[in-house]
């Protein structure tokens, strides 16, 4: 069964540093998402994408955050300059159409920021 | 807020039994979705369940739909072990933002063997 898949699966990082987090999603979905959960607290939406552009943002997805799709195959979320606060497993989703449809979700990236 | 609140937060059951989650949430739907997360995990899609529907199953779970009480419930029947877990519905709404869909806390289930 296709499967949105995510890299690296848990990063380190220091305060202040750049950190890009990559997701490959379901070949023939066009919306793609990032959500994050912080540690014992609920799955949170930060962004969604269409048609190479951010078609919606949540309040968390401030000017550090930043989405790309480089290629046909990847997407990536690019956090500029890390803050403790950022610690959080940061799930990529895909789906064929809207959110009316089924989103699939990858398995996270385990971002520790100390 | 649109977002969906489970209940009960916590829920423990003995192995075979039913168990009965709730879901509940504040404005008009296009769909709603329950999602499984073992710890530390990602999300795994179970059900979805779109706003003119009133009942779905899969296997052992089945999914019901009130959208004039803006509820839904996700029932697992015959509980097994491997069903602990924390389960999430998700919502996303009639009107606008359907690029996205919205989370509830969770109801975390534990099956005692």
């Amino acid at each position: 069964e296709p499967e949105v898949t995510q890299t690296p699966s848990h990063q380190v990082t220091q305060m202040g540093q750049e950190v890009i987090l990559r997701c490959v999603p379901i070949s023939n979905h066009l919306y793609f998402y990032w959500y994050r959960q912080i540690l014992g607290q609920k799955v949170e939406f930060l962004v969604s994408f269409y048609n190479n552009e951010i078609s919606e943002k949540s309040e968390i997805f401030d000017d550090q955050f930043s989405v790309e799709r480089p290629d046909g195959s990847n997407f990536t979320l690019k956090i500029r300059s890390t803050k403790l606060e950022d610690s959080a497993m940061y799930f990529c989703a895909s789906s064929e159409w809207t959110g009316r449809n089924t989103i699939y979700f990858g398995e996270g990236s385990w971002l520790t920021v100390v | 807020s649109q977002q969906g609140e489970e209940d009960p937060q916590a829920l423990s059951i003995q192995e075979g039994e039913n168990a009965t989650m709730n879901c509940s949430y504040k404005t008009s739907i296009n769909n709603l979705q329950w999602y499984r997360q073992n710890s530390g995990r990602g999300l795994v899609h179970l059900i979805l369940i779109r706003s003119n529907e009133r009942e779905k199953h899969s296997g052992r779970l089945r999914v019901t739909l009130d959208t004039s009480k803006k509820s839904s419930s996700l029932l697992i029947t015959a509980s097994r072990a491997a069903d602990t877990a924390s389960y999430f519905c998700a919502t996303s709404r009639e009107d606008t933002s359907y690029d996205k869909v919205i989370f509830g806390p969770g109801t975390s289930l534990s099956v005692i063997p």
